[in-house]
């Protein structure tokens, strides 16, 4: 069965080092997400992605974040400078197609980021 | 805002026991409603959904009924099964603004005894 993939599973970093979450998206997936959830909190919104662009995102998604997918496989979620308060498990998903009536998307398993 | 709140876990169970995990959601269109569930290990998968008032949605002996009047989507099952330990999520995908993105809760961790 077609999964989504990420690696690492789990990193750690010093503060103000950059970061590259990578994900394997399905790949007839046509939307790229990614979340995140601090521990204990609600799982944030935090891009979509859609055609090589970003089609969404959320304030949280701020210029520390970007995402892009450099090879028509890969998605990434890259940190500029990791804070503190960005230790999270970050998720993300694909879906075939964005509507009303499909809302499902399949996650990957995550990522632990913890920046120390 | 749109926002979907859970009840805390974690919900503690015998096998066979009675499951109701709660949820309540604010949204400013008709959203639909969904449940996902994450398994120890494995991403977020979808369990079961309703896109309108008095939908049950079902799946693997869980079900959940779209409330509009009281705006709940509360997660049963007669008879849980240790299995059935994961962290189940609530989510809403609301149209208003032309977004679909869905919005989940925090989740809520079902442990299952045997």
């Amino acid at each position: 069965e077609p999964e989504v993939t990420q690696t690492p599973s789990h990193q750690v970093t010093q503060m103000g080092q950059e970061v590259i979450l990578r994900c394997v998206p399905i790949s007839n997936h046509l939307y790229f997400y990614w979340y995140r959830q601090i521990l204990g909190q609600k799982v944030e919104f935090l891009v979509s992605f859609y055609n090589n662009e970003i089609s969404e995102k959320s304030e949280i998604f701020d210029d520390q974040f970007s995402v892009e997918r450099p090879d028509g496989s890969n998605f990434t979620l890259k940190i500029r400078s990791t804070k503190l308060e960005d230790s999270a498990m970050y998720f993300c998903a694909s879906s075939e197609a964005l509507g009303r009536n499909t809302g499902e998307l399949f996650f990957g398993e995550g990522s632990r980021l913890t920046v120390l | 805002g749109n926002s979907v709140t859970q009840m805390e876990g974690p919900v503690t169970l015998s096998e066979e026991a009675f499951l109701t995990i709660n949820c309540t959601y604010t949204a400013t269109g008709y959203p639909s409603l969904f449940w996902y569930v994450q398994y120890p290990g494995e991403g977020l998968q979808l369990l079961l959904k309703a896109t309108k008032a008095d939908d049950k949605g079902s799946n693997k002996g869980f079900e959940a009924t779209y409330r509009k009047e009281t705006t709940s989507f509360h997660l049963e099952k007669g008879s849980v099964q240790v299995s059935d330990s994961a962290v189940y999520f609530c989510a809403l995908s609301d149209t208003t603004g032309g977004s679909y993105i869905p919005t989940f809760g925090r989740g809520t961790s079902l442990i299952v005894h045997p």
